[in-house]
């Protein structure tokens, strides 16, 4: 089954805010295999953390990750307008698959 | 830049085979795992499987009975072909650079490059 998100996180402008991953020790707390992406309507999704905690060349470093047992976490700070947009977590687990979150709608107030 | 185009039929019957193929320009096939992702209308994103370095493929439990991954390399392509297709297979349908685990590295390659999708519809 997939990983658990909220299903929406909101803030204003400039806030920080904070997207759960929720998985197993078979999948998230198993390994520093955690990846997120940012997907606008319409288009591809976007790699902005890889290995928990990395940012892909050129992405802000506004964005930010994070691990604690079996949760990993999204940090989007000083938030603005162009982060409007779904974010999904991704791990790979011991049964050699990949498991995706439901997704996280962050809407900027 | 690497760049990855998915091509195929925008609608398929059900029951029939669903092909699919991702062209890469811009880099080599070769040294990289190559996965397929899907998207149905308005919901998640759904790990279909991959195929590794070593051309070695993993598919997801849900579909495994009904997919096949392999890589073209004299192409420079991979291709996804799904069978006996239900309306519950619609979707757009990315392919992606990575999702391998590297055994010789203890590597995990995230999914760094993507397609821009093909939307696929089931329907008689």
């Amino acid at each position: 089954s997939a990983l658990t998100q909220p299903a929406s996180v909101s803030g204003s402008p400039g806030q920080s805010i904070t997207i759960s991953c929720t998985g197993a020790n078979s999948d998230v707390g198993g390994y520093t295999f955690v990846s997120w992406y940012q997907q606008h309507p319409g288009k591809a999704p976007k790699p902005i953390i890889y290995a928990v905690t990395n940012r892909p060349s050129g992405v802000s470093h506004r964005f930010s990750g994070s691990k604690s047992g079996n949760t990993a976490s999204l940090t989007i700070s000083g938030l603005q307008a162009e982060d409007e947009a779904y974010y999904y977590c991704a791990s790979y687990t011991t049964s050699a698959t990949v498991l995706f979150g439901g997704g996280t709608k962050v809407t900027v107030l | 830049q690497v760049q990855l185009h998915e091509s195929g039929p925008g609608l398929v019957k059900p029951s029939e085979t669903l092909p699919l193929t991702c062209s890469v320009s811009g880099g080599s096939i070769n040294g990289h795992s190559w996965s397929w992702i899907r998207q149905p209308p308005g919901k998640g994103l759904e790990w279909i499987g991959h195929v590794d370095v070593r051309g070695n493929t993993y598919f997801n439990p849900s579909l495994k009975s009904r997919v096949t991954i392999s890589v073209d390399t004299s192409k420079n392509g991979v291709s996804l072909n799904l069978n006996s297709v239900t309306a519950a297979d619609a979707a757009v349908y990315f392919c992606a650079r990575g999702g391998g685990y590297d055994i010789s590295t203890g590597y995990w390659s995230f999914f760094d490059f993507w397609g821009q999708g093909t939307q696929v519809t089931v329907s008689s």
